[in-house]
């Protein structure tokens, strides 16, 4: 099974930082990668799928890239509304696996 | 609108079965993958099993393989998880998610169902 891991697995930031998260897979997974958004007692939200497409109507400070087994989510200008968890998961091949989440709180 | 509704959640006992239920609307269920997905009390999320939209290839996480089953009816547009031999560590919320063969995994997600196995 293809591990994921992410870094860090929290960090405290302050509006209008740049916010940069990291996804690690265990092996090659070309761009099969998605990045989603919970907040507390809502359901998970996709972000960004293929690594780096966003997902419609997701605001444009959020970005992601990366290939085969490193990439990274980027938030350009943290807002209120993005203090949350985000997670990794590769679609690459079953069993899907997801990262352990970073919280982004705020600082 | 695509919607997709879970229920069949309750409290069981450790040993015991279960089925949960996932109703789609607002899009051809039969053309597309469904998975569920699943989130421990403070934890995070765990991907548990797949089918095709051709009920031809099915998947299961380690964790579950052998004990819970997926089917779907497209009739009913509806999709199944069909939990035996629970454990407490099955205790969860339960959510169902659409699989697009193009984007992968999670443009569309249910609001869960909560299981809780407990004596």
């Amino acid at each position: 099974d293809i591990q994921m891991t992410q870094s860090p697995s929290a960090m405290s930031a302050s509006v209008g930082d740049r916010v940069t998260i990291t996804c690690r897979a265990s092996q090659g997974i070309s761009n099969y990668l998605a990045w989603f958004q919970q907040k507390p007692g809502k359901v998970p939200k996709r972000l960004i799928y293929a690594s780096s497409t966003l997902q419609t109507g997701v605001p444009s400070r959020f970005s992601g890239s990366g290939s085969g087994t490193e990439f990274t989510l980027t938030i350009s200008s943290l807002q209120p509304e993005d203090f949350a968890t985000y997670y990794c998961l590769q679609h690459y091949n079953y069993p899907r696996t997801f990262g352990q989440g970073t919280k982004v709180e705020m600082k | 609108e695509v919607e997709l509704v879970e229920s069949g959640g309750r409290l069981a006992q450790p040993g015991g079965s279960l089925r949960l239920s996932c109703a789609a609307s607002g899009f051809n269920f039969e053309s597309y993958g469904m998975n569920w997905v699943r989130q421990a009390p403070g934890k995070g999320l765990e991907w548990i099993s797949y089918i095709s939209n051709t009920e031809r290839s099915r998947h299961y996480a380690d964790s579950v393989k052998g004990r819970f089953t997926i089917s779907r009816d497209s009739a009913k547009n509806s999709l199944y998880l069909e939990m035996t031999s629970l454990r407490v560590e099955d205790t969860a919320i339960y959510y169902c998610a659409r699989e697009e063969t193009w984007s992968g995994t999670g443009d569309y997600w249910g609001q869960g169902t909560l299981v809780t196995v407990s004596s």
